[in-house]
């Protein structure tokens, strides 16, 4: 139990475009999401809380007009990296707590990671 | 949420146990410590978490020292798909879920 899958696993799109990543708790709800961004040879930065049926919340220095973040449903997060740039190129990585999962208990499930490549 | 310190990187031996330290030492009361680990090119995987009593589960063994300044994560029988990056993470838990990733251990399984 407690998948959480990523679509596309990789992108490669040209510079300019705009690029959606899906993030999908497969078999639980999940009323927070999380997504990350890890460069080469660099640890997960946190970009972004995704609250279904609100607003994200963003980190410093992440923007929010340029990474959309939608949580319309308990199972589905969209992340949209509009007018993606070369500089935009990283592993993007979402993850997931189930619904009513005990406070004390920051367990978090992560999906597989998007590769985007902007060139 | 209270800093940690992680080696670089360590080596083991295929079937010997692995044991990846984590100092935390202004670590407070109410914070838990938790450690996930990355293989390569993949999402992060939770691995165990604590609070002050030394925990186990299928996966692992978690032993926190009794000042709660350092902890150790032991794989009992290591094997070549626990080559991984080891993250020890601090926080407390409730409603402050965001997990601060550092750089984390390379843990090297080698035959």
């Amino acid at each position: 139990g407690a998948v959480v899958s990523q679509h596309p696993s990789w992108v490669i799109c040209k510079s300019g475009t705009s690029v959606k990543i899906e993030c999908r708790s497969l078999d639980f709800q999940a009323t927070t999401m999380f997504w990350y961004r890890q460069f080469p040879k660099q640890s997960l930065m946190l970009m972004a809380t995704s609250n279904e049926g609100s607003k994200a919340t963003y980190e410093q220095g992440v923007e929010k007009d340029k990474f959309l973040i939608n949580h319309a449903s308990l199972t589905l997060s969209t992340l949209t990296v509009t007018s993606a740039h070369p500089e935009d190129s990283s592993f993007y990585i979402c993850s997931a707590i189930p619904s009513g999962r005990s406070l004390v208990y920051n367990e978090q499930f992560f999906g597989p990671g998007t590769r985007l490549t902007v060139l | 949420d209270a800093k940690t310190t992680q080696p670089t990187s360590m080596d083991c031996a295929e079937g010997r146990a692995a044991n990846l330290p984590c100092n935390h030492s202004t670590i407070s009361g109410n914070e838990y410590v938790y450690w996930y680990r990355q293989i390569h090119s993949q999402g992060p995987q939770y691995i165990i978490h604590g609070l002050k009593n030394n925990e186990t589960n299928e996966m692992a063994s978690l032993i926190i020292t009794e000042d709660r300044k350092s902890s150790t994560l032991i794989l009992p029988h290591a094997t070549l798909r626990d080559t991984a990056v080891y993250y020890c993470i601090v926080n407390s838990g409730g409603s402050n879920y965001k997990l601060t990733f550092g750089k984390g251990t390379l843990l090297t399984v080698n035959p």
